[in-house]
């Protein structure tokens, strides 16, 4: 079946990039998300991309995807204190969103 | 300002009691969802609504029900059936098709 598969952790230290990876398997997805999750609240989009572009930029956010290997990323430049939370990759289904497990984003001094 | 609203927010049940989470929206959204989520296991469907009065299963629907009577709600039902109900719940919408998904704050249940 679909599906859609990230790392659990990455720690950058503040000021740094902060690369987030994800894999997907579903090629007919038409739009692939990014949504963040700040501890104990619901997920709020961060940013999306169509299939049919490479990159998308949005202030310090960069995503990138390269559909021959079905690989997105997401670059956080500058990262801060407040960037620290789950970061979730999700694709296009059938009737639903594809989720990664997501991503918990830690900022070391 | 239009938005989903879950309540509560937490909510403490005994084993073997059935409970009533509410979800409730005013973005005039076609669809709505119910999505379970666990520590590192990210979010898993558990029920979705593509229109009132019909409602899909999801990849876990058992010991779950829901109902679409109104197209604000979208109300979900943990009943005793469900043997491991401790966990984060969430409610989304989006207007159909792809787009992106609007998510309410989410409830925490605990069995105790």
């Amino acid at each position: 079946g679909e599906d859609v598969e990230q790392s659990l952790f990455l720690s950058v230290r503040e000021g740094d990039s902060s690369v987030i990876n994800c894999t997907y398997t579903d090629s007919s997805s038409t739009y692939l998300y990014w949504y963040k999750q700040e501890p104990g609240a619901g997920l709020q989009l961060l940013t999306y991309i169509f299939s049919n572009m490479d990159m998308k930029q949005d202030q310090r956010l960069t995503v990138l995807l390269n559909k021959k290997d079905k690989h997105l990323s997401l670059r956080i430049a500058d990262t801060q204190t407040g960037d620290s939370a789950i970061y979730f990759c999700a694709a296009d289904g059938n009737y639903q969103l594809i989720w990664g497990a997501g991503t918990k984003l830690i900022i070391k001094p | 300002d239009g938005g989903i609203t879950q309540s509560p927010k937490y909510l403490f049940r005994k084993e073997g009691q059935n409970v009533t989470l509410s979800c409730e929206q005013n973005l005039n959204h076609d669809a709505m969802y119910w999505y379970r989520q666990d520590p590192g296991q990210g979010l898993r469907l558990i029920y979705y609504s593509q229109i009132v009065n019909d409602f899909q299963k999801g990849d876990i629907a058992e010991g779950y029900s829901v109902s679409r009577e109104k197209k604000e709600s979208f109300p979900l039902t943990v009943t005793s059936a469900q043997k491991n109900p401790t966990a984060f719940y969430l409610c989304a919408s989006r207007a159909g098709g792809p787009g992106e998904l609007f998510f309410g704050e989410g409830s925490r249940l605990t069995v105790l």
